[in-house]
């Protein structure tokens, strides 16, 4: 199975802020990778598909980049509405997510 | 829109059957998948179908357990869950997507809480 670990788990920022969090994949996942955003009591929405493509809708300070092992997903200017937990996922073996990183006002 | 129903109260070892009702897409042209998150976790995926039908793929949490299922002429996906345990304790989506194609439209997810 392949294991997929998260950084930080907790990032605590500020609006206007620029953001990185890292997923680290436990084998070579090509660019099989995703972003997804979640807020409490809420499913899931894709942000990034495919390691950097952008999903219809998703504002563009918001983007990926990575392959093989380790992605980023960065988001340019921190928004009120970007406060939440953020998941990768990987596509390429059946598929996994990682452990998710709460994004959270300072 | 996909729209999840079945959840609810289960003893474990019992058994469940979980429905999702699909519109505005040509569901017949989709992977469909099943994934669940329990409380304060993070998600995991556990099983997805193909177009047609004709494979299906589970995680290990539920090979054996759990049958995934869909109906292209009623626009349904199931999952037909036995053997239930209190660890299978968790909010179930289904989603649009699986294989090499992320999840991309999920449903609003319905709970499923086995406890005797």
């Amino acid at each position: 199975d392949i294991q997929l670990t998260q950084s930080p788990s907790t990032l605590s920022a500020s609006v206007g802020d620029r953001v990185t969090i890292t997923c680290r994949a436990s084998q070579n996942i090509n660019s099989w990778l995703a972003w997804y955003q979640q807020k409490p009591g809420k499913a899931p929405k894709l942000l990034i598909y495919k390691s950097f493509g952008l999903q219809s809708g998703v504002p563009s300070r918001f983007s990926g980049s990575g392959s093989g092992t380790e992605f980023t997903l960065t988001i340019s200017s921190l928004q009120p509405d970007d406060f939440a937990t953020y998941y990768c996922q990987q596509y390429d073996s059946f598929s996994s997510f990682g452990q998710g990183t709460k994004l959270e006002i300072k | 829109q996909l729209v999840e129903s079945g959840g609810g109260l289960v003893k474990p070892g019992g058994s469940l059957r979980l429905s999702c009702a699909a519109s505005g897409f040509m569901f017949s042209d989709f992977y469909m998948s099943w994934i669940r998150q329990a409380p304060g976790r993070e998600l995991e995926c556990l099983s997805y179908i193909s177009f047609r039908g004709d494979a299906k793929y589970y995680g290990d949490s539920v090979r054996g357990r759990f049958t995934i299922s869909r109906d292209n002429a009623k626009n349904s996906l199931f999952l037909q869950m036995n053997a239930l345990r209190a660890d299978d304790t968790a909010v179930y989506y289904c989603a649009r997507g699986g294989s090499h194609s992320a999840f991309d439209f999920w449903g609003q997810g319905t709970l499923v809480t086995v406890s005797s």
